[in-house]
């Protein structure tokens, strides 16, 4: 089956100016994650959504970033003045449920690169 | 929240078995231990997840200390396929975050 597609696969933008990453999850998946991925490193949480519950943002770095996520389908994160440190592979990832055994999906990440 | 630290990078002959360490000395006693690796320019792929039992399938074994303080993926008969960077990671939270450490570069040499 489909696994999670991610989009664009790179964009490259100019400081100051504001983008919009999208993730597609498997089908049926009610958790969904972001992470951002700085070259070299390991993942950093950014935002987790479950459901229709309140979704935990207690690792978006700023207020310029910011995530949506509609039912249980895709989600958006927006990006607003960029920054050339957010320069970054950005992760999406989904899972069934929230149980501690389950699973992360991941997509294969958005480059982006701020000149 | 439980970090956990790897080597840097491993080699490993093609055929042979890839043992890759990890310390979680501070893991709590609700807390997984999970394996993924990710593929230079894909996105990570879960390979195997444990709490105190050794586990296996189809792609790895793991085997984790009686304390839970260190655990290792066995990959038994490493291809060249399997050159990718592993992520030990452990799983906390009510939002169940996988912290992620730097990894281990996993070289297999022909």
């Amino acid at each position: 089956g489909a696994g999670v597609s991610q989009s664009p696969s790179n964009k490259v933008t100019e400081k100051g100016k504001d983008v919009e990453l999208r993730c597609d999850p498997i089908s049926g998946h009610t958790a969904l994650y972001w992470y951002r991925q700085r070259l070299g490193q390991g993942l950093e949480f950014l935002i987790y959504f479950q459901g229709n519950s309140a979704p935990d943002k207690s690792g978006l770095p700023s207020d310029r970033f910011s995530a949506e996520r509609t039912g249980e389908s895709v989600s958006t994160l927006t990006i607003q003045r960029t920054q050339q440190e957010d320069s970054a592979v950005y992760l999406c990832a989904s899972s069934p449920h929230h149980l501690p055994t389950d699973t992360q999906y991941f997509g294969p990440g958005t480059r982006l690169t701020v000149l | 929240d439980a970090k956990t630290t790897q080597p840097t990078s491993m080699d490993c002959a093609e055929g042979r078995a890839a043992n890759l360490p990890c310390n979680h000395s501070t893991i709590s006693g609700n807390e997984y231990v999970y394996w993924y690796r990710q593929i230079h320019s894909q996105g990570p792929q879960y390979i195997i997840h444990g709490l105190k039992n050794n586990e296996t399938n189809e792609m790895a074994s793991l085997i984790i200390t009686e304390d839970r303080k260190s655990s290792t993926l066995i990959l038994p008969h490493a291809t060249l396929r399997d050159t990718a960077v592993y992520y030990c990671i452990v799983r906390v939270g009510s939002n169940y975050q996988l912290i992620w450490g730097a990894g281990t570069k996993l070289i297999i040499k022909p």
